[in-house]
């Protein structure tokens, strides 16, 4: 089955730095991937996710680039504000004739300082 | 719209007990998935699923178990709690119907926690 490797565990910057976290699947069939971040206390939310047929995709100051070759696809945030510390996950959809099986990094923690 | 609903938020159960929590997905969505999240394993799938069908489930012993209503309300089921089943559990809606993956909308979770 799929499986899904994310890094750093945890990522300390200052503020309008930028703050980049990588992953890598093992499923070459995954066609869609999805990150989320988790504030504390609070549910998972979608910020942004980049299907296979997609390279690149950005979103105000929020980036996603994939790279199928290599199977790894990064989360890019730039001019970061406090409000951007939370645990952010990566994960990939397995394409295993199943539906809506998402399979999770283990998160970064980011931490952006003041 | 309203959002994914979890209930009960907390629960506090002993060992050996066994354990029901609800989900109500939004309205319209008919894929239900469920997720345990602990500090040491992340994110990790239960089962999902569609149309009261069981069409997924992840690498956890018999002892969880869940199933759908026709109102694509899903329940989840922990029979014989052990310590190590205290987790944060989430569950997630989607649109998606045919494969097509589709964002996982989740709720707030239920946090468990046996003593």
């Amino acid at each position: 089955g799929e499986n899904v490797e994310q890094h750093p565990s945890t990522l300390s910057v200052q503020e309008g730095d930028s703050a980049v976290i990588k992953c890598t699947y093992s499923d070459s069939a995954s066609n869609y991937f999805p990150w989320y971040k988790q504030e504390l206390g609070k549910r998972p939310q979608l910020i942004i996710d980049i299907r296979s047929n997609v390279g690149e995709k950005k979103d105000q100051r929020i980036a996603v680039t994939l790279n199928k070759t290599a199977k790894h696809f990064s989360l890019h945030i730039t001019e970061t504000q406090p409000e951007d510390s939370a645990v952010y996950f990566c994960a990939a959809f397995e394409f295993s004739g199943g539906y809506n099986k998402l399979i999770f990094g283990a998160g970064t923690r980011l931490a952006v300082h003041p | 719209k309203a959002g994914v609903t979890q209930t009960p938020r907390y629960l506090i159960k002993t060992r050996g007990q066994q354990v029901t929590l609800s989900c109500s997905p939004i309205s319209g969505h008919r894929s239900v998935s469920w997720y345990q999240q602990t500090p040491g394993q992340g994110l990790q799938f239960l089962f999902e699923y569609f149309s009261e069908t069981q069409r997924n489930k992840g690498n956890f012993p018999g002892r969880f178990s869940g199933r759908q209503f026709s109102n694509s309300r899903s329940e989840m089921n922990v029979s014989t709690l052990e310590l190590g089943d205290s987790a944060l559990y989430l569950c997630a809606s989607s649109l998606s119907t045919t494969g097509n993956p589709l964002p996982l909308h989740f709720g707030n979770g239920t946090r468990l926690t046996v003593t």
